[in-house]
């Protein structure tokens, strides 16, 4: 397709288990960033990557979250022992960026809504 | 530091009517300014940002927002609202045009169109 695209759309998980979401950018975007949307706010920056390498992972709550781009295409964010305060929506964006377009948007994916019971 | 304050969770208005949403920014450099809207179990919209080229930005779906250096406000609005404009608005800001970093958002503005 030719958006954002996340899997799973929702997932619902005992406190403790960990979790595992995915995120496919739009082909050819350098920009990934990962956001956490709390129900009935704003979504909050997580991370971002430039391709493979993590420019910036300072809005991860804990180091109980981790998230990879291996490849710099498809990016995983992982949220180990969840705890009921992780349920939110996670969001995913891409943008392509580049040094002469570096104002190009950010693009969303429809998110992950993620229920920890 | 970057901040963005959306005045009004919920804003209500008639269809047909104009609709002003409002959003102030707090930024230590000049600012790109952004709206996304979002849709019932739906990821951001881009409906317009700022860039510095121009100061009255035009967007998507007969949207407009400002840029106000002065009162540091980037407020949106549309001159007739239509039914299907209903749902949750973002300003957002960030110190690059969206490309090279994270953007900082708001807490969102309900629209809601009555009939």
């Amino acid at each position: 397709g030719a958006g954002v695209s996340q899997s799973p759309r929702y997932k619902v998980a005992k406190r403790g288990q960990d979790v595992a979401l995915r995120c496919d950018p739009i082909s050819g975007h350098v920009s990934l960033f990962w956001y956490q949307q709390a129900l009935g706010q704003g979504p909050e920056f997580l991370t971002y990557f430039q391709n493979e390498a993590q420019l910036d992972k300072s809005g991860l709550p804990s180091d109980r979250f981790f998230a990879e781009r291996p490849e710099g295409s498809v990016s995983t964010l992982k949220i180990q022992r969840t705890q009921q305060e992780d349920s939110a929506v996670y969001l995913c964006a891409s943008s392509l960026e580049t040094g002469e377009m570096s104002n190009q948007p950010q693009h969303f994916g429809d998110g992950t809504r993620l229920s920890i019971l | 530091a970057q901040s963005v304050t959306q005045l009004g969770s919920h804003v209500s208005v008639s269809e047909g009517a104009l609709v002003l949403l409002r959003c102030n920014y707090s930024s230590s450099v000049p600012p790109y300014l952004f709206w996304y809207v979002q849709y019932p179990n739906q990821g951001l919209q881009l409906l317009l940002k700022y860039t510095s080229a121009a100061t009255l930005v035009k967007g998507i779906n007969g949207f407009e927002a400002e840029f106000k250096k002065s009162e540091t406000s980037f407020h949106l609005t549309k001159p007739s609202a239509h039914m299907s404009d209903a749902a949750e608005y973002f300003c957002a800001v960030s110190l690059s045009g969206g490309g090279a970093d994270g953007l900082t958002f708001g807490k969102g503005t309900h629209l809601i169109i009555q009939p």
